[in-house]
């Protein structure tokens, strides 16, 4: 079975730093892997995925995240937080070969201070 | 919007009512996928449908809970006979599946429930 662990409940950095997201994953076989933000009475976003291919991965507002095969980690980072990027973040993970059973992590809280 | 919708947003039920909740996906979308998300947890599977095939259900989904998506496009959540650790966020989410594709799936804003 596949399972996902965030370490930090929550990251405090302040505007203009970068920032970096814990998460790392436990599943047999090639993972999906995916974060996910949560802003205040809204629905998860989609924020980028890993599938294949190059290691590090561009997503929306600026986010990328790389993946660490040896490490099983996929690390979400940033170079200049921003305050509107306090939010929930969740990782998750899917087995490649099932496409319906995500796992997610319990959710790292940023707060971007200014 | 054309994103996902759920309906109601919040529901206030007593233990051993009824509910029922909406899930409008995003039109295009094949799959729907139901979640239950509690305080300080990431969401959790429940069930999901391939067009109207209800495809594989969680053990977390006990027989008090019963998911349909009758014509392949909206879909319903009902739980009966509620009880309080039934209470939490319930999330719905679409994506689109096609062979051998994997794209990521599109989260509904959620319906809350809280039973008292």
């Amino acid at each position: 079975a596949q399972s996902v662990a965030q370490p930090e409940d929550q990251v405090n950095v302040a505007e203009g730093n970068p920032l970096t997201v814990k998460c790392t994953y436990s599943v047999s076989g090639n993972p999906y892997l995916f974060w996910y933000v949560q802003y205040p009475n809204r629905g998860l976003q989609f924020l980028l995925k890993y599938i294949t291919g190059d290691n590090l991965v561009k997503g929306s507002y600026g986010f990328e995240a790389e993946f660490n095969k040896s490490q099983t980690s996929f690390h979400l980072k940033k170079p200049s937080a921003l305050v509107s990027d306090s939010a929930l973040y969740f990782c998750a993970v899917r087995r490649l070969a099932n496409n319906n059973d995500m796992r997610f992590g319990a959710g790292t809280r940023l707060t971007v201070k200014p | 919007d054309t994103g996902v919708s759920q309906d109601p947003r919040h529901k206030i039920t007593k233990r051993g009512q009824n509910v029922t909740f909406r899930c409008d996906p995003i039109s295009e979308h094949n799959r729907l996928y139901w979640y239950r998300q509690t305080l300080g947890q990431g969401p959790e599977f429940l069930t999901y449908f391939q067009n109207e095939a209800q495809l594989e259900k969680s053990r977390l989904l006990s027989d008090r809970f019963s998911a349909e998506r009758p014509k392949g496009s909206f879909s319903t959540l009902e739980i009966q006979r509620t009880e309080q650790g039934d209470s939490a966020m319930y999330l719905c989410a679409s994506s689109s599946f096609a062979g051998s594709s994997h794209n990521e799936q599109f989260f509904g804003p959620g319906t809350r429930l809280t039973v008292l």
